[in-house]
């Protein structure tokens, strides 16, 4: 079955960077776009980015652009987003899922905190 | 961006009586594949979405019958047709045709 697990969140100061991390088992994960996808605490939900299978294409979010970078190593089943530059508004569950455009399988998310 | 404007945001059901959530989106969701790009998400308290419907109809496997989504132009609807205790939570309508995608306000449907 398929699985996506997150990890490497935790708490920051804002200006800071963190790397959170996605592992994929269950299916051929090369094949697949991926997303990341965000929730603030009591909030709903909004993207992030994407990444082709390949990694040759991706897309952000205007409030992310420029500060994140999302990437992945197939080799590793994994996915990756470099979060660069953070803001207290970046504080939030951060999910990967897939496929990108209708998301049937999500991770159990990984908290970012950004805080003073 | 596409707006997703969904409604109500909040709704108290009675065990066994119907509920519907509408969605409206400020663009088309039909992509260049032909495919528009509608799906539904339920949110349980503490847990991730799952998703419920895709291309505005299809029903995930797994999710009860009672679950069913519809449109009409850009309006699009999510029926339970009898609310069961475990459908507390919180509801979510996305596009997935224009990036960014985007998610309406989300709907928290309860239990009277």
């Amino acid at each position: 079955q398929v699985q996506l697990v997150e990890s490497g969140g935790g708490l920051v100061k804002p200006g800071g960077s963190l790397r959170i991390s996605c592992v994929a088992s269950g299916f051929s994960f090369s094949d697949y776009y991926m997303t990341w996808f965000r929730q603030a605490p009591g909030k709903g939900l909004e993207c992030v980015s994407f990444i082709s299978g390949s990694s040759g294409d991706t897309q952000y979010a205007a409030s992310v652009r420029g500060r994140f970078t999302i990437s992945r190593d197939n080799a590793k089943n994994s996915l990756y987003l470099q979060m660069d530059s953070l803001r207290v508004e970046d504080t939030a569950v951060y999910y990967c899922a897939r496929p990108s455009r209708e998301p049937g399988d999500w991770g159990q998310g990984t908290l970012v905190t950004v805080s003073p | 961006d596409v707006v997703m404007t969904q409604s109500p945001l909040s709704l108290a059901v009675t065990l066994g009586q119907p509920a519907s959530i509408s969605c409206r989106s400020s663009q088309s969701l039909v992509y260049s594949d032909g495919n528009t790009y509608l799906s539904w998400f339920q949110q349980r308290p503490g847990q991730s979405p799952r998703r419920l419907i895709y291309k505005v109809s299809n029903r995930d496997s797994g999710v009860p019958n009672r679950f069913s989504g519809s449109e009409s132009g850009t309006d699009f609807t999510l029926k339970i047709s009898r609310v069961e205790a475990e459908d507390v939570g919180n509801y979510y309508c996305m596009q997935g045709a224009h990036w960014p995608w985007t998610f309406g306000q989300g709907t928290k449907v309860e239990i009277k």
